[in-house]
């Protein structure tokens, strides 16, 4: 079945740095990948829309200077947090569609804590 | 802009019971998702329901769609402590491919 690699699985760091989070096709080429955040007991909220080639489609409210979303291959795509707040700390995950594939497919996701 | 309700919010529940998530959203979709998720876990797929009427089951776990009524329906039957976790409803907004999340319904089984 189709499966979407996501690394890191955690990170931490501190205030101001910046964090990459990969998000990678294995089995098949996404040509939509999508970056949602997860804070603690409550639902997923969209942050953006990436196509291969393409920039990313930010949802309303999210600093798009802020979140940095390259989709530079049909089967990775990264999204990098740039200067980190501990308001920034969230669980991340992706997803990736494709005509090839059924559905979505879900990414682990990413436990991101600024410290 | 889709908006989704889910209900209930949280939900405990003796084990070998029946009970019924339900899932509104507010504007037409061409489809719609069930979710499960277990904490600190990403999401696992349920079910995908594609036309008015449609049904799917899975073991203890079936899923409905009234695209008229705009809603969705997940009913537990004979609940066993392993459906324990968070189950999400998702319509895709119709016309592009984006997901719009319900509130998700904590549920829990007590034996």
């Amino acid at each position: 079945g189709a499966v979407v690699s996501q690394h890191p699985s955690w990170v931490i760091c501190k205030s101001g740095t910046s964090v990459k989070i990969e998000c990678r096709s294995l089995d098949f080429q996404a040509t939509t990948m999508f970056w949602y955040r997860q804070f603690p007991k409550q639902s997923l909220m969209l942050m953006a829309t990436s196509n291969e080639g393409s920039k990313a489609t930010y949802e309303q409210g999210v600093e798009k200077d802020k979140f940095l979303i390259n989709h530079a291959s049909l089967t990775l795509s990264t999204l990098t947090v740039t200067s980190a707040h501990p308001e920034d700390s969230s669980f991340y995950i992706c997803s990736a569609s494709a005509e090839s594939i059924y559905g979505y497919t879900f990414g682990s996701g990413t436990r991101l804590t600024v410290v | 802009e889709l908006k989704v309700e889910q209900n209930p919010l949280f939900l405990s529940m003796q084990e070998g019971k029946n009970y019924t998530i339900y899932c509104n959203y507010s504007t037409t979709s061409d489809r719609l998702y069930w979710y499960r998720q277990d904490p600190g876990k990403s999401l696992e797929s349920l079910f995908v329901l594609l036309s008015n009427g449609a049904v799917k089951q899975e073991g203890r776990l079936m899923a409905s769609l009234d695209t008229k009524a705009r809603l969705s329906t997940l009913h537990i039957t004979a609940a066993v402590h392993d459906l324990s976790a968070t189950y999400f409803c998702a319509p895709a907004n119709f016309g592009n491919e984006k997901l719009t999340f319900g509130t998700g319904t904590r549920l829990t089984i007590i034996p």
